[in-house]
């Protein structure tokens, strides 16, 4: 089976300091992408960061980081300095090929709070 | 550049009715994605075009929901004799064709089935 699990649906973190959202998934393939999106409340979903699965080096974007375990299939996300702005649902997702066909397997969601 | 539009923005239909839900994929992209996102949950995948063939349809739920995309462009979501459980976000997404592109999302069509 194909899933994410995002094991937190809440979190809330100080204006400025630093949260970990957690995210493990289960997939047979050797090739994916994982990515985090952010969903604000306008709806839009936002790409946050992505990895390749090849790639052992952890991705970073300004203030956004991921910590990517491939053997034990977990893909954290850290924000660091956290801003207002932030506050968002954020969701951990991979991407596969199968028989020529793309799909996006997405996890419940996080809702980040953001306290000031 | 414009990005993804979906159209309407929001639906209000009863029970029972007909509706189509539109999607612009930006312009040059030649995969399109529909997805549904219920109150409070994640996003499930519904279908995928590559240019105008859906190879992956597993994602329709009902045999009341079918999808099309015409000229590698705009798609249509239609889904018929509405029910309560259809209300839903419907998300749109579109990217180049590959493994490596991301894909950039639509604002969504917010479905209420009354």
């Amino acid at each position: 089976a194909q899933t994410v699990t995002q094991s937190q649906p809440e979190m809330s973190v100080q204006e400025a300091e630093t949260v970990t959202l957690s995210c493990t998934y289960d997939t047979s393939e050797s090739d994916y992408y994982l990515f985090w999106y952010k969903q604000p409340p306008s709806r839009q979903m936002i790409l946050v960061i992505r990895q390749e699965a090849y790639k052992q080096q952890n991705a970073t974007e300004n203030r956004f980081s991921v910590n990517f375990q491939k053997a034990a299939k977990s893909f954290s996300l850290k924000i660091s300095d956290s801003q207002l702005g932030d506050a968002a649902m954020y969701f951990c997702a991979y991407r596969i090929l199968i028989q020529g066909a793309q799909k996006l397997v997405f996890g419940q969601g996080t809702r980040l709070t953001i306290n000031p | 550049g414009a990005g993804v539009s979906q159209s309407p923005s929001n639906k209000v239909t009863e029970k029972g009715k007909d509706v189509e839900l539109r999607c612009d994929p930006i312009s040059g992209h030649t995969a399109l994605y529909w997805y549904r996102q219920s109150l409070g949950q994640g996003l499930e995948f519904l279908i995928y075009f590559q240019g105008n063939s859906a190879p992956d349809k597993s994602g329709l739920p009902s045999d009341r929901f079918s999808a099309e995309r015409t000229g590698g462009s705009v798609s249509t979501l239609t889904i018929q004799r509405t029910q309560q459980e259809d209300s839903a976000v419907y998300l749109c997404a579109s990217s180049p064709w590959g493994l490596t592109y991301e894909q950039y999302f639509g604002p969504g069509t917010r479905l209420t089935v009354t």
